[in-house]
């Protein structure tokens, strides 16, 4: 188990950018997640992937962003003409599918700062 | 609608005190409960959970936490503080009876005086 990775983990650009981010989740877990989170708050789900399906995705997630897990396993996010209201800590967590408590598990996190 | 309501945004105990940290939740059906830790520079990881077994949970660390359905509360306690604990501290729940998605709070974030 080595854990959930994310690359980079620190992201500076210039507004009107674009920006994309990888998640590698624990190899055997089907479900992948991302987050956003800024200073003072706690995560906010941004959308999930069960397998290569994205299954839900929050009205946080506005046209500029997308996600994609292509072969259900790692996963991109991009985000399209940044802004400097994107700035914030992007978390990826991955669980596995049929645990009644759903525990998910974190990687450390791409800090992006628009400029 | 599920949601966790976490009371201080900053606490501060000495080390070797007893840390409480709060967290009160609204649930339309019977709630799992989730304590996560985040260091700094560091992913969250989960410290305990309840899924309607015993109400008290003991986790990593030295934590525990204790169910209180009357008062829909599930703080987080630890005895005796030590500086490796400061660190910021969300309470989630699970959103209804999905088993795919979880709602966190806003964090309380814990200062140990030395």
């Amino acid at each position: 188990d080595t854990g959930v990775s994310q690359n980079p983990r620190h992201k500076i650009t210039k507004r009107g950018q674009n920006v994309t981010f990888r998640c590698d989740p624990i190899s055997e877990h089907n479900r992948l997640y991302w987050y956003r989170q800024t200073l003072g708050q706690g995560p906010e789900f941004l959308t999930y992937f069960q397998n290569e399906a994205q299954l839900e995705k929050s009205r946080l997630l506005s046209d500029r962003f997308s996600a994609e897990r292509p072969k259900g396993s790692f996963s991109t996010l991009e985000i399209q003409r940044t802004e400097q209201g994107d700035s914030a800590m992007y978390l990826c967590a991955s669980s596995r599918a049929g645990t009644a408590y759903n525990e998910q598990f974190f990687g450390p996190g791409t800090r992006l700062t628009v400029l | 609608a599920q949601s966790v309501t976490q009371l201080g945004s900053h606490v501060s105990v000495s080390e070797g005190a007893l840390v409480l940290l709060r967290c009160n939740y609204s649930s339309s059906v019977p709630p799992y409960l989730f304590w996560y830790v985040q260091y700094p520079n560091q992913g969250l990881q989960l410290l305990l959970k309840y899924t309607s077994a015993a109400t008290l949970v003991k986790g990593i660390n030295g934590f525990e936490a204790e169910f209180k359905k009357s008062e829909t509360s599930f703080h987080l306690t630890k005895p005796s503080a030590h500086m490796s604990d400061a660190a910021e501290y969300f309470c989630a729940v699970r959103e209804g009876n999905r088993d795919d998605k979880i709602i966190f709070g806003k964090g309380t974030r814990l200062h140990i005086l030395p």
